[in-house]
């Protein structure tokens, strides 16, 4: 049973366009959601991260939606820029606890020129 | 820079034969993970360490197991490697908070032959 989904292999936006990747969950526990990015041949990067208590966090290019009722979220990258041709992680986790990270598969961003 | 360092970062092994994967960190973290991630998927949590706390995933095989002599180096050990647990490793650590990120290797890519 796969608890965080994403549902888009792959994604391909120009240059200076927005990105937009989504990501679904099924688990109402998880209250702790991040995005990671990974080249190849290098581990996962976080990105940005937010708390179920927000429904918007931004860092510079990088916004992340949380839409709870709807168990979704959503990063946004804009302007999109070629060296952010990657692949992008949504992990999940209920923070009482340790922090159990649940991976969704990945979604490979390719920017282009 | 703070980090965490994953060695070798390809190993080769032969069917049945022990291999052991290093992990270290320089960022004083007391949780350590070892994660599998094969072709296309999401990375899978195998187990953590809390300080020497350790910490089986329920479907974690017995054939792997780890080491967490102090709180720079954790090791992952499988026993007797089978084709099927060809992969990335990947290490990672985090403080105890459940809303903080965790920081990860660059991974060791292990194939069996």
């Amino acid at each position: 049973d796969q608890q965080v989904k994403q549902n888009s292999p792959s994604l391909s936006v120009q240059e200076g366009r927005i990105s937009i990747l989504n990501c679904d969950y099924t688990n109402s526990m998880f209250d702790y959601f991040l995005w990671y990015k990974k080249y190849p041949a290098e581990g996962p990067t976080f990105l940005i991260s937010i708390s179920s208590i927000k429904d918007k966090n931004e860092d510079g290019r990088f916004t992340v939606f949380l839409n709870k009722s709807a168990k979704h979220l959503s990063l946004h990258i804009v302007p999109s820029q070629p060296g952010d041709s990657a692949v992008y992680f949504c992990a999940a986790s209920d923070v009482t606890g340790f922090q159990k990270l649940v991976f969704g598969t990945g979604t490979r961003l390719l920017v282009s020129p | 820079d703070a980090m965490v360092i994953q060695n070798p970062r390809y190993q080769v092994t032969q069917f049945g034969k022990p291999v052991t994967l290093s992990c270290s960190q320089t960022l004083n973290h007391n949780v350590m993970y070892w994660y599998q991630q094969k072709s296309s998927q999401a990375p899978k949590l195998l187990f953590h360490y809390y300080d020497k706390d350790f910490n089986n995933e329920a479907d974690t095989p017995d054939n792997f197991q780890s080491r967490r002599p102090n709180t720079s180096f954790c090791f992952l050990d499988i026993r007797s490697p089978g084709l099927g647990d060809a992969a990335m490793y990947l290490c990672a650590t985090s403080t105890w908070t459940g809303d903080q990120p965790q920081h990860f290797g660059d991974g060791t890519r292990l194939s069996i032959l």
